[in-house]
């Protein structure tokens, strides 16, 4: 599976839209972007995934480059509730048993 | 529909104790899968499973061992407990099958702390 670069951390303000970056440089043609955050040490929760159309659903964007080699995910209002750990999660669809999380982005929504 | 279920909650072992942490999902996923995350760190996987009667080893399986004899259950063996076992452990189930692959859903966690 593609390694993924993911800022470390990043703060927002409370109901603004958050831009979450992911770089995915090696991401092979069978391999969809996944997104998946953990709130406070809570399991981690499915936010989205896409191939290389931009996607959108109830909780949030994906946005992916052209060459999809880097994506953004967009939480067009944050809330309070929105801070936790972002994971951007490279893998073809296939091997399941591969979703590997590396240490994500820290998001903190302040007030 | 209760998901993935995990007991128990939180556990304290002493050191060269066993135990056996339970999972149990109801949505006839056949993949389940169990990580453990460290502090600050992200999740590894431990071991995982494709069906009833399957499983394989992922990332960290050493001091582990686990058994898939139904589809809903995945229960995850810890023979003599060590310090290094101290961490969150998360199970997982997902489908995948039939032109069909489901986003990855799991459990609340079990805290292990072993001293």
């Amino acid at each position: 599976d593609a390694k993924t670069t993911q800022p470390t951390s990043m703060d927002c303000a409370e109901g603004r839209a958050a831009n979450l970056p992911c770089n995915h440089s090696t991401i092979s043609g069978n391999e969809y972007v996944y997104w998946y955050r953990q709130i406070h040490s809570q399991g981690p929760q499915y936010i989205i995934h896409g191939l290389k159309n931009n996607e959108t659903n109830e909780m949030a964007s994906l946005i992916i480059t052209e060459d999809r080699k880097s994506s953004t995910l967009i939480l067009p209002h944050a809330t309070l509730r929105d801070t936790a750990v972002y994971y951007c999660i490279v893998r073809a669809r296939s091997n399941d048993y591969k979703l590997s999380f590396g240490a994500g982005t820290t998001v903190t929504v302040r007030a | 529909n209760a998901g993935v279920t995990q007991t128990p909650k939180f556990r304290i072992l002493k050191i060269g104790q066993s135990m056996t942490l339970q999972c149990a999902q109801d949505m006839n996923h056949n993949y389940m899968y169990w990580y453990r995350q460290d502090p600050g760190m992200g999740l590894k996987l431990i071991y995982y499973s494709v069906g009833a009667g399957i499983t394989d080893k992922g990332e960290v399986p050493n001091g582990y061992n686990v058994s898939r004899s139904t589809t809903e259950d995945f229960p995850l063996r810890l023979e003599l407990a060590a310090p290094s076992q101290t961490s969150v452990y998360f199970c997982a189930s997902s489908y995948s099958g039939r032109g069909l692959n489901t986003e990855a859903f799991f459990g609340q966690g079990t805290r292990l702390t072993v001293v």
